[in-house]
């Protein structure tokens, strides 16, 4: 079956950079994209970018454009996102999600969640 | 951006009831060339990462029991549990695919009376 399992919590201090991974298993990992979603403390999930696990294209939301990094290392089937110059409101719970699709498509597998804090 | 809002914030529902939650999107997120919606629902439970329940609108994942269905079209769009369980205690979002960013509409709490 398809798992999605990420790197355990983190607390970083306002400034430095956090890298979450994602490794899949239980399908082709190239044939998908993967998205990072996030979810603050009482606020509605927001989509961080998504990278083509193919050939390594990356899309990210305006929002975090300078500040996030995504990457894929198909020989370890993992994905990782790098988020950098952390500040308090970036503490958030963080998934990786599975497209259904090579590229866009709704999100029909989800990882664990990484819970990153953001505190001095 | 496309921008998705749901209404209303939270429901209460008797177990047998049903269940209706709306979801509007700022744009039309209908293909015409394929007819497909670009809407997705998910199921939240505390503690949990979001389950995909229906996609392209009307399209229920697999596994997914029967009772949740997906109607709508263009901007408009309906979440449906004809008849609400005590397992269905969640929070649900629309998200849109249509373009990047993705975006989710604010979530309906769904609760038992």
């Amino acid at each position: 079956q398809v798992l999605l399992v990420q790197s355990g919590a983190e607390v970083k201090k306002p400034g430095a950079s956090v890298k979450v991974s994602c490794k899949a298993s239980g399908y082709t990992f190239t044939s998908y994209a993967m998205h990072w979603v996030r979810q603050a403390p009482g606020q509605r999930l927001e989509w961080m970018g998504w990278i083509n696990v193919d050939n390594g294209n990356t899309k990210y939301s305006e929002k975090f454009q300078g500040r996030v990094t995504i990457t894929r290392d198909t020989s370890a089937s993992t994905v990782h996102m790098e988020l950098s110059r952390l500040r308090s409101e970036d503490t958030a719970v963080y998934y990786c999600a599975k497209s259904a699709a090579a590229n866009i498509g709704p999100l029909e597998y989800w990882g664990q969640g990484t819970l990153v804090t953001v505190s001095s | 951006d496309i921008v998705m809002t749901q209404s209303p914030d939270s429901l209460v529902v008797y177990l047998g009831e049903r269940a209706t939650i709306n979801c509007k999107s700022s744009q039309n997120i209908l293909y015409s060339s394929n007819n497909k919606n670009y809407l997705s629902w998910y199921q939240q439970k505390p503690g949990q990462p979001p389950k995909l329940l229906i996609y392209w609108a009307s399209t229920r994942e697999s596994g997914v029991p029967d009772r949740f269905s997906g109607s709508g079209s263009g901007t408009e769009f309906t979440l449906t549990i004809s008849s609400l369980q005590a397992e269905d205690v969640a929070v649900y979002y629309c998200q849109q695919y249509w373009s990047t960013p993705l975006t989710f509409g604010g979530g309906t709490k769904v609760e038992i009376k």
